[in-house]
């Protein structure tokens, strides 16, 4: 069974750092390109990030260019987002997805709240 | 970026009732994929490249489109298909999703 488990979540000062962690399991994780995609509170989805299978390309959203970084461990099966230099707009559930043919399984989601 | 457009963006169908809602494309798309998101749950792939049904989900679904519109059927509503559904595209960068349309039993 594909399980996606994120973690790292929190409430966070804007400018602050935070880095969300996706755990895989139930597939295999280097096969697949990996995504993050988020919802802000009450509003739509929004991909942020995907990076490839094997790490070596990373696409991400315009406005967190230069500020987020999509990242892989496949020895440990783990999806990270870093997040640098908050801002209140970043307020969001952040969900782990696969990447393939669509995101075609996804975690549970985990709250990320920019706030002083 | 392509902007997705949802429509409607919010509807109500008695149960047997035929769905359909369509998502326009600002620039032509090669596919469209669908989501199903119940409330306070995770989102759920329904259909990729236009019309394949994902793993799972109930043949009742389906999905037909090109170019810049798109569609996505529910032939016999269920009260387990009240959901907010989403159009996503992965022809361009960014990927961009619809703004969604939230699906009520009558």
């Amino acid at each position: 069974e594909v399980q996606l488990v994120e973690s790292g979540g929190g409430l966070v000062q804007p400018g602050r750092s935070m880095k969300l962690s996706c755990a895989a399991s139930g597939f295999t994780f280097n096969n697949y390109d990996m995504a993050w995609v988020c919802q802000a509170p009450k509003k739509g989805l929004e991909w942020v990030a995907t990076i490839s299978y094997d790490g070596s390309s990373t696409y991400y959203r315009d406005s967190v260019k230069g500020r987020f970084t999509i990242s892989r461990d496949n020895a440990k099966s783990t999806l990270y987002l870093q997040m640098d230099s908050l801002r209140s707009e970043d307020t969001a559930t952040y969900y782990c997805a696969r990447h393939f043919w669509g995101f075609d399984y996804w975690g549970q989601g985990v709250m990320v709240t920019v706030s002083s | 970026e392509i902007v997705l457009t949802q429509s409607p963006t919010t509807t109500a169908a008695s149960p047997g009732e035929k769905v359909t809602i369509t998502c326009l494309a600002s620039s032509s798309v090669s596919n469209m994929y669908w989501y199903q998101q119940k409330s306070g749950a995770s989102p759920k792939l329904l259909i990729y490249s236009t019309s394949s049904l994902a793993s799972g989900v109930p043949d009742r679904f389906s999905g037909s489109g090109s170019g810049t519109s798109y569609s996505l059927t529910i032939n016999t509503m269920e009260a387990e298909d009240a959901a907010t559904y989403y159009c996503q595209q992965w022809s361009s960068n960014p990927f961009t999703f619809g703004s969604g349309t939230k699906l009520e039993i009558k």
